[in-house]
């Protein structure tokens, strides 16, 4: 089954503990982009990878790192969260550059306390 | 400053009946646009998406309309069904590959 994969589904963690976000997706897609869904500001773009070895900054892009170093892989590292990255994330991947057709994870809900 | 709003957070149709959705944007550079469907628990699904050279793209009982000078672009539903019930965000995408989201609107198909 086509899918992209995150996990944790529910993490929480404190302030200044380093966590890291999985993503896999298993369609061969080029593009891949994390995105954190907050009350009233809807899905905002954290960083996107157009390819392996190539990331770039999205939106929101403060606090957070990826790397790229698989097609299928996108992990999205908070080196030390604090409490305004609670939110819901996702992860997505498309097939190519025009993101038409974005497949989404199901989220991950993260709580820094 | 959001560039794509949706400035109703809410709105409810009776099953049957039509439902419209609507999308204001700023960004004149914008040249596609979709609409992204989401329930409870689970990640946005695309729904439908409008290249900014057309005016209207329709698949079966969604339609989009898009219109440039105003900047607006909305999304019918018609018949509405409950299944519809869910949260609609648009999204507008840049030719330099960034992707803007709107708040999202919740709809709700009483049956």
């Amino acid at each position: 089954e086509a899918q992209v994969t995150q996990n944790p589904r529910y993490l929480i963690t404190v302030t200044g503990k380093k966590l890291t976000v999985t993503c896999s997706q298993n369609m061969n897609h080029e593009y891949m982009s994390w995105y954190r869904q907050d009350p009233g500001l809807g899905l905002r773009q954290i960083y996107y990878s157009m390819n392996v070895e190539v990331t770039d900054k999205g939106d929101v892009p403060e606090g957070y790192k990826v790397s790229r170093k698989e097609k299928r892989n996108f992990p999205l590292i908070l080196e030390s969260p604090s409490p305004n990255q609670t939110s819901l994330y996702f992860c997505a991947s498309s097939l190519d550059r025009n993101n038409e057709k974005l497949f989404f994870g199901s989220g991950t809900q993260l709580s820094v306390l | 400053d959001q560039q794509v709003k949706q400035n109703s957070p809410s709105l409810s149709v009776q099953e049957g009946r039509i439902s419209i959705l609507n999308c204001d944007y700023t960004n004149s550079m914008f040249d596609y646009f979709l609409w992204y469907k989401k329930y409870p628990a689970e990640g946005p699904t695309f729904l439908i998406s409008i290249s900014s050279i057309k005016d209207k793209n329709e698949d079966g009982r969604f339609t989009v309309f898009l219109n440039k000078s105003a900047k607006h672009l909305s999304l019918h539903i018609v018949p509405s069904q409950p299944g519809d019930s869910a949260v609609y965000f648009c999204a507008a995408l840049t030719g330099a590959n960034n992707l803007f989201f709107g708040t999202g609107t919740r709809l709700t198909v009483i049956p």
